[in-house]
């Protein structure tokens, strides 16, 4: 599975947009980018996935670039729950998808 | 939806004694998978199981490691005469082929 860079903090303002940076320049054409976030003293939670084609859900929005080296997660009015480390996790989800790598993750903190 | 849940949430043992930990997936999904977080790192993948067989371990799956998953629904996770590093929390995931993981809340296990 090709790595993946992400800053080890970032702070947003309440009710703010939250945008995530994510760089996997080694991504190779069948691997999808994931995103987890992980409060603490729980379990990873699944946000949202995609291939090449921006991605929505109730939670948050995918920003994948043309070359698919990089991509943003967008939490479009961060709360004071969204505080979490965020991970961004690119993996060939075709059949093979079994194993999640997970690096170090951003620690996001929404601050009042 | 219940989730995955995990038993229990925290074990307290003495270095050389043996834990089983047991996790329940979201109904009707056919792959579990276990993981293993330390503190400050992203969780790390243990192993993998299809309905009842095990299709992955990884390296870091010590032959004092064990896991099952008899009936193709819970699994169990068994670790023999444990040492101090194996302190860490055990999360446990499932999903339905090709769909995204869902984990639990983990067992955070404690070696005096």
């Amino acid at each position: 599975d090709a790595k993946t860079t992400q800053p080890p903090s970032m702070d947003c303002a309440e009710g703010r947009a939250a945008n995530l940076p994510c760089n996997h320049s080694t991504i190779s054409g069948n691997e999808y980018v994931y995103w987890y976030r992980q409060i603490h003293s729980q379990g990873p939670q699944y946000i949202i996935h995609g291939l090449k084609n921006n991605e929505t859900n109730e939670m948050a929005s995918l920003i994948i670039t043309e070359d698919r080296k990089s991509s943003t997660l967008i939490l479009p009015h961060a709360t004071l729950r969204d505080t979490a480390v965020y991970y961004c996790i690119v993996t060939n989800s075709g059949g093979s998808n079994y194993k999640l790598t997970f690096g170090k993750g951003t620690l996001l903190t929404v601050n009042p | 939806d219940t989730g995955v849940s995990q038993n229990p949430r925290h074990k307290i043992t003495k270095r050389g004694q043996n834990v089983t930990f047991r996790c329940d997936p979201i109904s009707e999904h056919n792959r579990l998978y276990w993981y293993r977080q330390t503190l400050g790192q992203g969780p790390e993948f243990l192993t993998y199981f299809q309905n009842e067989a095990q299709l992955e371990k990884s390296r870091l799956l010590s032959d004092r490691f064990s896991a099952e998953r008899p009936k193709g629904s819970f699994s169990t996770l068994e670790i023999q005469r444990t040492e101090q590093g194996d302190s860490a929390m055990y999360l446990c995931a499932s999903s339905l082929s090709n769909q995204p993981q869902h984990f639990g809340d983990g067992t955070r296990l404690s070696i005096l």
